[in-house]
């Protein structure tokens, strides 16, 4: 069975603040993928990120970064100075591999003030 | 069109009716995905097409539900004798790559109310 953890419910900061999103993982693949997605108010999804299992290398764009650790089945997400537009659900979400299913999280609803 | 399209975007049915929603994936894509998402709540994984392999029918909540994709391409998610508990965000995906392992790419949804 696969399964996504993210604990966190609900984050709220001030602008400019740093604020991590945590995601957690249950898988027993040893190939498997990784996503990040952030859905704003007008409800659509945005696709942030997609790391597979081979590849442990933290990646680096702009104000975001994540930081993928096996050790800890952890793929963790980092908004830097963070911007009243940051503010969404953001969701992880794990594949186990080629013809499988996409299983998500339960989102982090993340508000940004000015 | 170049994204994942998807209609009704919305649909008002009373309960005990059946209700098509349809979703016109990404050409060339072989991976199609249906979620549930209902108010404020995480997207619910229903079913999973994938090339000519079976569908993952896996999440369909009841065998109310249904879906169909013909040619490899559009996909039909049928609800039938709906309830008020099916009322959600029905939201379709589409990715390409091996497998379907790439991105999924997901449609603006289809809004279903069941008074």
């Amino acid at each position: 069975a696969q399964k996504v953890t993210q604990a966190q419910t609900e984050i709220s900061v001030v602008e400019k603040e740093d604020v991590t999103l945590d995601c957690v993982y249950e898988t027993r693949d040893t190939t498997y993928y990784l996503f990040w997605y952030k859905q704003p108010p007008s409800g659509e999804l945005v696709f942030l990120i997609r790391r597979n299992s081979f590849d442990e290398q933290n990646e680096i764009s702009g104000r975001y970064s994540w930081n993928f650790q096996k050790s800890t089945s952890s793929f963790n997400f980092t908004i830097t100075a963070s911007q009243v537009v940051d503010s969404a659900v953001y969701f992880c979400a794990l594949k186990r591999g080629a013809n499988s299913k996409l299983t998500f999280g339960k989102g982090i609803t993340l508000s940004v003030r000015p | 069109g170049a994204g994942v399209s998807q209609s009704p975007s919305n649909k008002v049915t009373e309960k005990g009716k059946d209700v098509e929603l349809r979703c016109d994936p990404i050409s060339g894509h072989t991976a199609l995905y249906w979620y549930r998402q209902s108010l404020g709540q995480g997207l619910e994984f229903l079913i999973y097409f994938q090339g000519n392999s079976a569908p993952d029918k896996s999440g369909l909540p009841s065998d109310r539900f249904s879906a169909e994709r013909t040619g490899g391409s559009v996909s039909t998610l049928t609800i039938q004798r709906t309830q008020q508990e099916d009322s959600a965000v029905y939201l379709c995906a589409s990715s390409s790559g091996q497998g379907g392992t790439g991105e999924l790419f997901f449609g603006e949804g289809s809004r279903l109310t069941v008074l």
